[in-house]
């Protein structure tokens, strides 16, 4: 069963036309991440909610914005696409402190949405 | 803030030989958590193994295995009886279990792992 839930796939958007990226998951999990992962790079964090509150990395663009309007979707905002924000982006949850029967620290990972930018 | 090196960007192996993959790490914390992720063709993570740093024993999941070295901040991954299944992008990561990064997840920069039949 699906317990991280990325949508779209694949998403294609133009030059400096608003994209929304959503993420929805099954495990009740309080935390929620974004990553981007450029071609043949390691995942990098762009910000993440900790319960509702929203904890941004010091070197994500403030072009990238992120909303959770409840526990189980998470959502990405890029206001103005520019071509260097095409990448695929990775949702993943956890829950802290870990709850019985969970692997400790353990991050969920959803299958991703790749982001073109024309 | 922590750093995790990986430096092997690719390894190769042949069909049902092991392959040892190396991790080190740079962290002043004294409890963690260290894992090895893999990424196929899809893109899905998925989770290998995990150890946590607090535990001497060295982590193991069927065909995989760990060698943790606290003190050389050191932590590879041997695969067992490789299977083509195994050939992906092979990440280290590291999470903090306290401070201001606590719950990131910070990855290498990952080894490509191509299996030879």
């Amino acid at each position: 069963d699906a317990m991280v839930i990325q949508n779209p796939r694949y998403q294609v958007t133009q030059f400096g036309k608003p994209v929304t990226l959503s993420c929805s998951q099954t495990l009740n999990h309080n935390v929620m991440y974004w990553y981007q992962q450029k071609s043949s790079q390691a995942p990098k964090l762009l910000f993440h909610y900790y319960d509702k509150d929203f904890n941004n990395e010091a070197d994500t663009p403030d072009n990238f914005q992120s909303r959770r309007p409840n526990t189980s979707f998470c959502f990405l905002d890029i206001r103005s696409p520019g071509l260097g924000d095409a990448a695929m982006y990775l949702c993943a949850t956890s829950r802290d402190p870990p709850g019985q029967g969970l692997p400790r620290g353990k991050l969920f990972f959803g299958s991703g949405t790749q982001l073109s930018v024309l | 803030a922590q750093t995790v090196t990986q430096s092997q960007p690719e390894m190769s192996v042949q069909e049902a030989e092991t392959v040892t993959l190396s991790c080190t790490y740079d962290t002043s914390e004294s409890d963690y958590y260290l894992f090895w992720y893999k990424q196929p063709p899809s893109r899905q993570m998925i989770l290998v193994i995990r150890q946590e740093a607090y535990k001497q024993q060295n982590a193991t999941e069927n065909r995989f295995s760990v060698n943790f070295q606290k003190a050389a901040k050191s932590f590879s991954l041997k695969i067992s009886d490789s299977q083509l299944g195994d050939a992906a992008m092979y990440f280290c990561a590291y999470r903090s279990k306290t401070g201001t990064s606590y719950g990131k997840l910070t990855f290498g920069q990952g080894t490509i792992l191509t299996v030879h039949p």
